[in-house]
């Protein structure tokens, strides 16, 4: 079978750090990708990692361990406009179809 | 067009009928997927179309959900006798250069079964 685990939701205040956990067992991996949704809104694509290491964005980075089968996005310098759910998602394959966890919550308070 | 555009944005339907979701994907994107996202969940995979030709269909749930996308642009999900538990936002996604460079993702059709 396949499985991502994530946290169901996340609290942080303006400004800080937050750090967002996933672990995942699939069949097939090619990578890990990272997704934001607000309410009501379309899923954007936040990141994409293949490889073992660390990926910066701006405040945004992206870590993965395949030996780990585990990977975190990490959210600097955090606003309110960051409040929205966050999902990790494995491609089990290379036709770019994608296995979503179940997303995680952020609240950021001021 | 700029973006993914779905349309309708809302579909209410009695159970046993027959809807049609449409997608447009941005222009020149050879990969498309539908998706559905039940509330509090994460998107759920249903199809995959690399041109005209369906490359991965084994996220639709049964043979009432059939897609079509036959010049290799527009795509359409039909679905067929509409029963309470296919009630879901229905996204549809496209991609250039696949899911590492990441998929951009319409609105969405918010389906319900009445």
């Amino acid at each position: 079978g396949q499985s991502l685990e994530q946290p169901s939701e996340v609290t942080a205040v303006e400004g800080a750090i937050v750090q967002i956990n996933c672990t995942y067992q699939t069949s097939g991996f090619y990578g890990l990708s990272w997704y934001q949704q607000h309410d009501g809104g379309a899923p954007t694509f936040l990141s994409y990692n293949a490889l073992d290491g660390l990926e910066e964005t701006g405040r945004f980075s992206s870590f993965l361990s395949r030996s780990d089968s585990y990977g975190y996005l990490l959210l600097q310098e955090l606003q309110m406009k960051d409040s929205a759910s966050y999902f990790c998602a494995v491609s089990p394959g290379n036709t770019g179809k994608l296995i979503f966890g179940q997303g995680t919550t952020l609240q950021v308070k001021p | 067009g700029a973006g993914v555009s779905q349309t309708p944005s809302n579909k209410v339907t009695e159970k046993g009928k027959y809807v049609e979701l449409r997608c447009d994907p941005i222009s020149g994107h050879t990969a498309l997927y539908w998706y559905r996202q039940s509330l509090g969940q994460g998107p759920e995979f249903l199809i995959y179309f690399q041109g005209t030709g369906a490359a991965d269909d084994s996220g639709l749930p049964n043979d009432r959900f059939f897609a079509v996308r036959p010049e290799g642009s527009v795509s359409t999900l039909k679905i067929q006798r509409t029963e309470r538990g296919d009630s879901a936002v229905y996204l549809c996604a496209s991609s250039s250069q696949g899911a590492n460079y990441g998929y951009t993702f319409g609105s969405g059709t918010r389906l319900t079964v009445v």
